[in-house]
């Protein structure tokens, strides 16, 4: 069965370091989410791609985040400089044609020391 | 905007049904999911009402109230597996997720 692949699984860095995430959708789905979930509440969207377009970045914090799909296909999310409020579990999630049965991948638990 | 109410907490005990409850404020509606997430997993689609009424997906229902705003996640003949947290979820019009807080359900012996 097709999955959302994402790496790292873990990942620890002190503040003010980079980092980033990598995601690769299940094949043929046009729609890639970036989420973040902070321990005990609900996703949260970061920024949704309609193939290699962005389609809503709005809560993005983007003066330290910034993701790309350069190919339409897997998208990474980079954090830089990382501050300690960005501790959470980071998840990609992928789409087709019916928008509210998204694919999530397994995350990738950020620590910020 | 979009907000949705869920309790925090619940406890049943194996064999048992719950009912999981949702109220949601949408700025415009697009039908509700559930989702199912084991601490430490992803969440994974259990169920989508797109009209009112009760769809069911073996041990798992979900319904949907419009007028009322209203939804709930009903599981029945309780496993110790189905031990996990429940997130209610509305699709924005621009497709992603919105999702409530999570329901965290303990299954007793």
């Amino acid at each position: 069965e097709a999955e959302v692949a994402q790496s790292p699984r873990y990942k620890i860095t002190e503040k003010s370091q980079a980092v980033a995430f990598w995601c690769d959708p299940i094949s043929g789905h046009a729609t890639l989410y970036w989420y973040r979930q902070i321990l005990g509440q609900g996703p949260e969207l970061l920024v949704q791609f309609q193939d290699e377009s962005v389609v809503d970045d709005s809560q993005l914090p983007k003066d330290r985040f910034s993701a790309e799909r350069l190919k339409g296909v897997d998208s990474t999310l980079k954090i830089q400089p990382a501050e300690l409020g960005d501790s959470a579990m980071y998840l990609c999630a992928s789409s087709q044609v019916r928008v509210h049965e998204q694919f999530f991948g397994p995350g990738t638990r950020l620590t910020v020391l | 905007g979009q907000s949705l109410e869920q309790p925090s907490e619940v406890t049943a005990v194996e064999g048992a049904i719950v009912q999981i409850n949702c109220t949601y404020q949408t700025s415009g509606f697009y039908g509700l999911s559930w989702y199912q997430q084991h601490d430490g997993g992803a969440p994974t689609f259990l169920s989508y009402n797109g009209l009112d009424g009760l769809e069911e997906t073996g041990r798992f229902s979900s319904f949907l109230s419009r007028s009322d705003s209203y939804g709930y996640l009903l599981l029945q003949e309780l496993q110790m597996k189905d031990s996990a947290s429940y997130f209610c979820a509305v699709p924005t019009g621009r497709r992603a997720l919105t999702f409530g807080s999570g329901t965290r359900l303990q299954v007793q012996p």
